[in-house]
């Protein structure tokens, strides 16, 4: 079984930019849930999406949104790029609502803004 | 708000030495508790998990059990390899309704020599 893949896996932007990553869940897996980890950081939850639907968000302001499509795969997009966003942006599947107990995790995008 | 307090790194160690990085929560009620562990270059993966208290969780010679007394979640190890190097991350997930998330600690580096 093919786990979670993501891309790309490095990029640069400039501030004020705007980014698309993307992510393949694991086969089976219809929740998809994305997190930023800051260098040097824990990862921190941005949101979740279940069966095409934002099922919850942390704290991140509007400028970040998702799109979950039929296939279950995901986007993460980034307005209006700052330089605080650099991170490493994880994403992580898991199988229905079964929840944060059987998540897996892909190897992430690693964001870098200039 | 729910939080993970972990042992501030870096932490090197010798071949063979006992390994405990102490990790403590803050949550509403009784959440599942994580121990991940990040390679360089990879994403996170599970290394264990305990989903009530007093529960141990076990694998790849490590361990930790869930106090709810002193809620903390301390992994150990009793020999450590050079392998074993890399970032450990303590981890909550709330019983809540809703999404279901990670709440993750800072990390701790470990750094093993031969």
């Amino acid at each position: 079984e093919t786990g979670v893949t993501q891309s790309p896996t490095h990029l640069i932007k400039t501030r004020g930019q705007q980014v698309t990553l993307r992510c393949s869940s694991q086969s089976g897996h219809n929740t998809v849930s994305w997190y930023q980890q800051a260098l040097g950081q824990g990862p921190q939850f941005i949101f979740q999406y279940y069966r095409e639907e934002e099922n919850g968000r942390g704290n991140f302001p509007p400028r970040f949104s998702g799109l979950q499509f039929p296939n279950y795969s995901s986007e993460l997009n980034v307005n209006a790029l700052e330089l605080d966003d650099s991170a490493l942006y994880l994403c992580a599947s898991s199988p229905g609502r079964a929840g944060a107990n059987v998540l897996t995790f892909g190897a992430g995008s690693r964001l870098t803004v200039l | 708000g729910d939080s993970v307090t972990q042992m501030e790194g870096p932490v090197t160690l010798s071949e063979e030495a006992f390994l405990t990085i102490n990790c403590t929560y803050t949550a509403t009620g009784y959440p599942s508790l994580f121990w991940y562990v990040q390679y360089p270059g990879e994403g996170l993966q599970l290394l264990l998990k305990a989903t009530k208290a007093d529960d141990k969780g076990s694998n790849k010679g490590f361990e930790a059990t869930y106090r709810k007394e002193t809620t903390s979640f301390h992994l150990e190890k009793g020999s450590v390899q050079v392998s074993d190097s890399a970032v450990y991350f303590c981890a909550l997930s709330p019983k809540i309704q809703g999404a279901q998330k990670l709440v993750f600690g800072q990390g701790t580096r470990l750094t093993i020599n031969p």
